[in-house]
């Protein structure tokens, strides 16, 4: 199974600062045929369910403020608050779905 | 609007048995691949299980395989978990999550079902 790995886990930003995050697959999770990384990150507040924010590693989901990116390629992945705001104080993970069996990564807990 | 409700979790004996319940609206249910996912106290997310449309495929996390399964019933719209043998360590939150058209991420989960497996 692909283990995926983030860090750190977890980090206190300013408000009006970046905060970055990143993820490492135990394998490549770049699909060759078509040259997508199978890469997704979640956004979890306290008692919710996870929210969508980037798929295939850097595409913004609907309705995601621009100040959210994702990057990166085959096993390195980052995603990235460009100016955090107070909501953005959660736990975030990121998942493969390369592989039949998906995996998330442990979290990374961002505090202000 | 996409809606998934899930519901059956509650207090169980350890080895005991459950099935949870998702009810699925707002998209069409039978063309869509759907995931169980969960998460213990305090914990971080963990995929547990997956079902092709139409059935065609299921996969289960190494954790679970041979004592949960995982159905669907188009006519119904709705997603079940069937959790036999259960262990303090099934003790979680379990969500259900639809797939994209696109690709096999999550943009929908339900509000989940709390399980605890305690004597």
């Amino acid at each position: 199974d692909i283990v995926m790995t983030q860090s750190p886990d977890s980090l206190a930003v300013s408000l009006g600062e970046r905060a970055t995050i990143n993820c490492k697959s135990s394998e490549s999770v770049l699909y060759s045929s078509n040259n997508k990384n199978y890469l997704a990150w979640y956004q979890q507040k306290p008692g919710q369910p996870p929210k969508l924010l980037i798929y295939w590693a850097s595409t913004r989901e609907s309705g995601v403020p621009d100040r959210f990116s994702g990057s990166g390629s085959g096993t390195d992945f980052t995603l990235t608050i460009s100016s955090l705001q107070a909501e953005d104080v959660a736990v975030y993970y990121c998942q493969q779905y390369y592989s039949t069996h998906y995996s998330f990564g442990q979290g990374t807990k961002l505090e202000i | 609007e996409v809606q998934l409700v899930e519901s059956g979790g509650g207090l169980v004996q350890p080895g005991g048995f459950l099935r949870l319940s998702c009810a699925a609206s707002g998209f069409t249910f039978s063309t869509y691949s759907m995931n169980w996912v969960r998460q213990a106290p305090g914990k971080g997310l963990q995929w547990i299980s997956y079902i092709r449309s139409g059935a065609t495929a299921s996969f289960y996390a190494d954790s679970v395989k041979g004592r949960f399964t995982i159905s669907r019933d188009d006519t119904r719209n709705s997603l079940y978990l069937y959790m036999n043998s259960l262990t303090a360590e099934d003790t979680a939150i379990y969500y259900c999550t639809t797939e994209s058209e696109g690709g096999s991420y999550s943009p929908y989960w339900g509000q989940g079902a709390l399980v605890t497996v305690s004597s």
